[in-house]
Parts: C-alpha cells; structure tokens; sequence
C-alpha cells in the first residue's frame, strides 16, 4: 500500500513571497490533516478535512494561510506572503476517518530568509 | 483546551537499560490516545493506540499503557536502533488531535 506523498520535500523562499505544499493521502482515506512542526516541538494541527470539508482549522492563520482539498483526495496549502516564522517542517497525515491512527508523509522543510 | 505534556524532553540510555517515557494529558473526553515514533527527517511513524485505563499494548521492545491521566511507553533492553523521538497524542470528542513535544532517546552500545 502506498504511503502519503507530499512534494517538494525542501523549499528555501524570502519573506514576502508565497509557496505551495501538496499532499496525496493513503487511498480510502477520508481524513487528511496539515501540521506545522516547528524543530524540537511536537506537531501542531493547522488544518483538518474530512472528504472535502473543513473540520477543524481553527489554528490556521487565515490571514496567510489557505488548504483546499479537491474532490476528496489531493490537498495542497499555500502560504502567501511567508512570514520568517513560518519557517518549519509541515507535515501531511491521512487517516481512514477521524477517530483511528494518522499515517503521516515525510513532510516539506520550508526556510523562510 | 486538551493538553499533553511528556517527560523527559530526553533521555539518554545504553543499550539493554530499560526506562520509560511518560505522557501526561487533560482532554475532554479521551477517544484515544495515540504514540509515533519520528526518527530525524521523517514524518511521525504509529506505534500504538490505547483507549481505555488499563489497556495495555506491546510490540517488540515496547509497551504501552494508559490510565485515566497518563501513558508511559516501557522500553525493555532498548537497542541503538530504538533512538528516536517519540511522540505522544490524545483524540477527543470532537476528533481532535493534539501533539505532545515529544521525548528525544539515545541509545548508546
């Protein structure tokens, strides 16, 4: 069974400027999350879908952070304009729903100058 | 707001010392708790779930228990290959997630 895929994995920006992250979660799974895991800390859920609907995204910074999921598979976020505090690895998970074990990709190293 | 606080940040072992890893949380209503294992430029790998006090679960060197405000994850002679960071997570009600910073361990031969 294929894991999650997330591209790129390495992304250098200046501040001010935008970049996209996509995620293709575990096939049949209807729960797809984004993290922010900034380094020596744990993840901290930014967004959470369940099918194409927004569940959770009550710690994303709407501001300059925006995630779509089409049709229920693919998402992709996109930061605009970054912020040096974005700076961090931002992790993709799936799960079969909601309440069973997330399957997480290898995750985007994004540095902000 | 759920909380998960794990203790220590690290810990450094040598090989066949066993210790363990502990998670204390507040959730508002516990639906599972969750731990991963993350080796250093991968995303969190599942190793458990538990969901009621007094679960247990085990699987090679490692077992897992819960009650109704902490987990800790045993490590029985752990090997070089057991370093890691190991991550704690609780699920509510709501399905809801939340992380713990995670307990860094190395494992000296």
């Amino acid at each position: 069974e294929a894991g999650v895929a997330q591209s790129p994995r390495y992304k250098i920006i200046e501040k001010r400027q935008s970049v996209a992250f996509w995620c293709n979660p575990i096939s049949g799974h209807a729960t797809l999350y984004w993290y922010q895991q900034i380094l020596g800390q744990g993840p901290k859920l930014l967004i959470q879908f369940q099918n194409n609907g927004v569940v959770d995204d009550s710690q994303l910074p709407k501001d300059r952070f925006s995630a779509e999921r089409l049709k229920g598979v693919d998402s992709t976020l996109k930061i605009q304009p970054a912020k040096l505090e974005d700076s961090a690895v931002y992790l993709c998970a799936s799960s079969y729903d909601g309440f069973y074990e997330q399957y997480f990709g290898p995750g985007t190293r994004l540095t902000v100058t | 707001e759920d909380q998960v606080t794990q203790s220590p940040e690290a810990l450094r072992l040598q090989e066949g010392e066993s210790s363990s890893l502990n998670c204390s949380y507040t959730v508002s209503g516990l639906r599972g708790l969750f731990w991963y294992r993350q080796d250093p430029g991968k995303g969190p790998e599942f190793l458990f779930t538990l969901y009621s006090a007094g679960e247990e679960k085990e699987k090679e060197r490692l077992k897992a228990t819960l009650t109704k405000k902490e987990s800790f994850l045993h490590i029985t002679a752990p090997k070089p290959e057991d370093s890691a960071t190991y991550l704690c997570a609780v699920r509510d009600n709501a399905g809801k997630s939340t992380f713990g910073d995670g307990t860094t361990l190395t494992v000296k031969p």
